[in-house]
């Protein structure tokens, strides 16, 4: 079946510094990849997508490449904030279903 | 506009027990979904609900079952509560356009507690 599989957390880092949240996936067909955010109290909202190989998905200064030759969709940000600090899970859908397959989730805190 | 909403917030139930959670889509959206997610967990798909029926299915019992409205809301019935399945109860929309699905919308859903 379907799977999401993501470093596990939590991550610290100082204000200002390279994120990069490791995420790999198989996937039984052609899938298209999402990473979502996850602040406290609240529901998921969608970060980035990318739906073809090498496609490169990018929001608020958050990017990550569809790579198919290593099955991977690693979250990357230059230089993170105070205001970063959530749960980032990665997640896939496969052809023209909705259902979404969801990473376990990378806790990050981000401190002055 | 409205998001997703869902209601109640937060529940508390004892073992045994039967609830029902609900859940409005955002507007212009026609397909429901409902995923759990248990503590530290990412959240697992139940089932999807597109034209008041149910449209796929995760790897869930017969006792979590739902429904949608022809004002395409939808309701989350669970029976016979375990205490695994406290959880938080997230609710998705979107819509079937063109043969694909538009980005998914969730809702900030319902903690369940059972005890």
């Amino acid at each position: 079946g379907d799977s999401v599989t993501q470093m596990e957390g939590p991550v610290t880092l100082s204000e200002e510094a390279f994120l990069t949240i490791n995420c790999t996936y198989t996937a039984t067909g052609y899938p298209s990849l999402f990473w979502y955010v996850q602040y406290p109290g609240e529901g998921l909202q969608l970060l980035l997508k990318a739906t073809k190989a090498d496609d490169k998905g990018s929001n608020k200064g958050f990017e990550a490449t569809y790579r198919k030759e290593t099955t991977s969709f690693h979250l990357e940000k230059g230089s993170v904030q105070v205001s970063d600090s959530a749960v980032y899970f990665c997640a896939l859908t496969v052809g023209t279903a909705s259902k979404l397959t969801f990473g376990t989730g990378t806790r990050l805190q981000v401190t002055l | 506009d409205a998001g997703v909403t869902q209601s109640p917030t937060h529940l508390i139930k004892t073992r045994g027990q039967q609830v029902t959670l609900r859940c409005s889509p955002k507007s212009g959206h026609d397909t429901v979904s409902w995923y759990q997610q248990a503590l530290g967990q990412g959240p697992q798909f139940i089932f999807q609900y597109y034209e008041e029926e149910e449209r796929q299915r995760g790897n869930f019992p017969d006792r979590f079952s739902g429904h949608q409205f022809p004002n395409y809301s939808s309701e989350l019935n669970v029976n016979a509560l375990l205490l695994g399945d406290s959880a938080l109860y997230l609710c998705a929309s979107s819509s079937l356009t063109g043969g694909e699905y538009t980005e998914a919308f969730f809702g900030q859903g319902t903690r369940l507690t059972v005890v």
